[in-house]
């Protein structure tokens, strides 16, 4: 799988939006780029996904780069309940439609004070 | 049932016991995998199941871990003779798209404390 870097932590203050950055260097044209998330004591939680095109959804905005080498999830407004670590993952379909893994690295700890 | 449930939530067993971890994913969904979370650290992959057979199992960590999954249903992951460093928290996630789009469904964990 292709390697995705992100910042260790970040903070942001409530209901301010938070703009987490992911560095994808080496993407290929068949990744997909997935964001997911965990809450303390939880699973992870699916949060968003993209090709090219910026998406939108009801948790989340995925803004992609033109290059695709870099992405960035913003969260409009940020709520003490978006504290968690964010992890940004490259999912490959090369060799077609197959389930394959999905790769986590350290994540970023998203801190949202009050 | 509406989510991937897993049992027990927690376990305590001592170091040389075998332990058994149980994952029921959602209804319907065909595959199936495997996850580890040490305290501290992202998710380490252990296996993926697609219906009962298991395509990848490159992440399992040693021949004490086994996995199995019946009637493209529940899985069980064994875990034989544990050693302290297996103390972690188990992930099961399931899905159901074929497609690599798809997302994963996790259940809460399981996790495993070894005396």
């Amino acid at each position: 799988d292709a390697k995705t870097t992100q910042p260790n932590s970040m903070e942001s203050n409530e209901e301010e939006p938070v703009h987490l950055p992911c560095n994808h260097s080496t993407i290929s044209g068949t990744d997909y780029i997935h964001w997911y998330r965990q809450l303390p004591s939880q699973g992870p939680e699916y949060v968003i996904h993209g090709l090219t095109s910026n998406v939108n959804n009801r948790m989340a905005s995925l803004a992609i780069a033109e290059d695709r080498k870099s992405s960035t999830l913003i969260l409009h407004r940020a709520t003490l309940r978006d504290a968690a670590v964010y992890y940004c993952i490259l999912r490959s379909t090369a060799g077609g439609t197959s389930y394959g893994k999905l790769t986590f690295g350290q994540g970023t700890i998203l801190t949202v004070h009050p | 049932g509406a989510g991937v449930s897993q049992s027990p939530s927690n376990k305590v067993t001592e170091k040389g016991k075998d332990v058994e971890l149980r994952c029921d994913p959602i209804s319907g969904h065909t595959a199936l995998y495997w996850y580890r979370q040490s305290l501290g650290q992202g998710l380490e992959f252990l296996i993926y199941f697609q219906g009962n057979s298991a395509p990848d199992k490159s992440g399992l960590p040693s021949d004490r871990f086994s996995a199995e999954r019946t009637g493209g249903s529940v899985s069980t992951l064994t875990i034989q003779r544990t050693q302290q460093e297996d103390s972690a928290v188990y992930l099961c996630a399931s899905t159901g798209r074929a497609s690599n789009t798809g997302e994963l469904f996790f259940g809460e964990g399981s996790r495993l404390t070894v005396l």
